[in-house]
């Protein structure tokens, strides 16, 4: 069974912290995403990677940043988390190529809270 | 302006009832997809249709295509309360890497 899982289900955080939100997926999949989704706004790309080491800027980047130092793992980092990126965040991956082209699997969601 | 916007927001039915939820997009396609999300959950993929296709089944799931109207329906029949979620449209455009981008969602609810 394939899965997509993010380091935590609720964080909290304070104003001025540095955030690591971490994604493992099992499907050695090529392409990995992380979305914020808020009310009213639909789910919006931050970042993705199509490789080890590649990264490419979505809709949002402002405030974020990432990392793929191995093909399973995407972490997302908010370098100074503020109020306004109290969010649902979401992890998603997809394979390259095949039948299945572009279908995306998703974590379950972190949702984060900042004071 | 984003694409992939779900028309109607929010859809209130019966069990037993169909529902009808349309999206429209802006720019080419590769292929449109569509999501569910149960509350506070990730996204789960449901069907997948393809540029040059016009419609697709997939158990009580039906999606249509028109390409000269830059839209999409999903129909799912004889609705079930375990149907109520949101339901999330998603265009692979013109783009690289798999991208996708998302509409804002129909939330259905479903009534037993």
């Amino acid at each position: 069974d394939v899965k997509v899982t993010q380091s935590s289900r609720y964080l909290v955080k304070r104003t001025g912290e540095k955030v690591f939100l971490e994604c493992v997926q099992d499907m050695d999949h090529e392409n990995m995403f992380w979305y914020r989704q808020d009310p009213g706004l639909g789910l919006r790309l931050i970042y993705f990677s199509y490789d080890v080491k590649m990264k490419e800027k979505g809709d949002i980047p402002e405030g974020y940043s990432v990392s793929r130092e191995k093909k399973e793992r995407f972490s997302l980092i908010l370098e100074s988390a503020s109020t306004n990126q109290t969010s649902m965040y979401l992890c998603a991956s997809s394979k390259v190529g095949g039948s299945s082209y572009n279908e995306q699997f998703f974590g379950p969601g972190t949702r984060l809270t900042v004071l | 302006s984003q694409q992939g916007e779900e028309d109607p927001q929010a859809l209130s039915i019966q069990e037993g009832e169909n529902a009808t939820m349309n999206c429209s997009y802006k720019t080419s396609i590769n292929n449109l997809q569509w999501y569910r999300q149960n509350s506070g959950r990730g996204l789960v993929h449901l069907i997948l249709i393809r540029s040059n296709e016009r419609e697709k089944h997939s158990g009580r799931l039906r999606v249509t295509l028109d390409t000269s109207k830059k839209s999409s329906s999903l129909l799912i029949t004889a609705s079930r309360a375990a149907d109520t979620a949101s339901y999330f449209c998603a265009d692979a455009g013109g783009t690289s890497y798999g991208k996708l981008t998302f509409g804002q969602g129909t939330i259905l609810t479903v009534h037993p």
